[in-house]
């Protein structure tokens, strides 16, 4: 199975930062790379499809890049509703989709 | 609006069984694989499988070959996740996902059902 590996594991900022989140796979995964957004109690909101797309909704601050191997997720201007776990899942493999252990991004 | 309905909270035994139902509604049924997804307390996410809601076929995680059921009912529009032989590890939020074919995303979520394993 392909693994998913993001950094860091947790990570501390202010509102109007800018932070980014990495994701490595253990092998090339080309742009097959989504990201997720997700806070407590509630389930995984899709933010970033093929590596860079915007899903439809999502703030324009969300941005996605990387193909390969490696990939991040960067959210500019951090906003108070942006603190939440951030996951990453690779979806070359079909049909099983792994996802990363997850960022869990908090109010500094 | 395009949504996933999940059954409510369940609570099961070591040894039982149980059965989670994913209602979709707003969209073509047939048109969407839907993938289950599960979340152990203070846990990531972790993968458990697939159904084809036209034919039935189904893929799941190495992790749950024997215990694992994926079903339909096309007349409901409605998918099923049977797990057996529950555990403790198995106490968790269980969540269906639309599989959007065209980008390989999951882009519509049930809002997840806990299931808590307990004796």
């Amino acid at each position: 199975d392909i693994q998913m590996t993001q950094s860091p594991s947790s990570l501390s900022a202010s509102v109007g930062d800018r932070v980014t989140i990495t994701c490595r796979a253990s092998q090339s995964i080309s742009s097959y790379l989504n990201w997720y957004q997700q806070k407590p109690g509630k389930a995984p909101k899709l933010l970033i499809y093929a590596a860079s797309s915007l899903q439809s909704g999502v703030p324009s601050t969300f941005s996605g890049s990387g193909s390969g191997t490696t990939f991040t997720l960067t959210i500019t201007s951090l906003q108070p509703e942006d603190f939440a776990t951030y996951y990453c899942q690779q979806t070359y493999s079909t049909p099983v989709y792994t996802f990363g252990q997850g960022t869990k991004l908090d109010i500094k | 609006q395009v949504q996933l309905v999940q059954s409510g909270a369940e609570v099961k035994k070591p040894g039982a069984s149980v059965k989670v139902s994913c209602k979709a509604s707003g969209y073509s049924f047939p048109s969407y694989y839907v993938h289950w997804v599960r979340q152990a307390p203070g846990q990531g996410l972790e993968w458990m499988g697939i159904i084809d809601p036209t034919g039935g076929s189904t893929t799941y995680a190495q992790n749950f070959q024997g215990r694992l059921t994926m079903t339909r009912d096309t007349s409901t529009s409605t998918v099923y996740m049977e797990l057996s032989s529950l555990r403790s590890e198995d106490t968790a939020v269980y969540y269906c996902a639309r599989y959007w074919g065209s980008w390989s995303a999951f882009d519509v979520w049930g809002q997840g059902t806990v299931v808590t394993v307990s004796s």
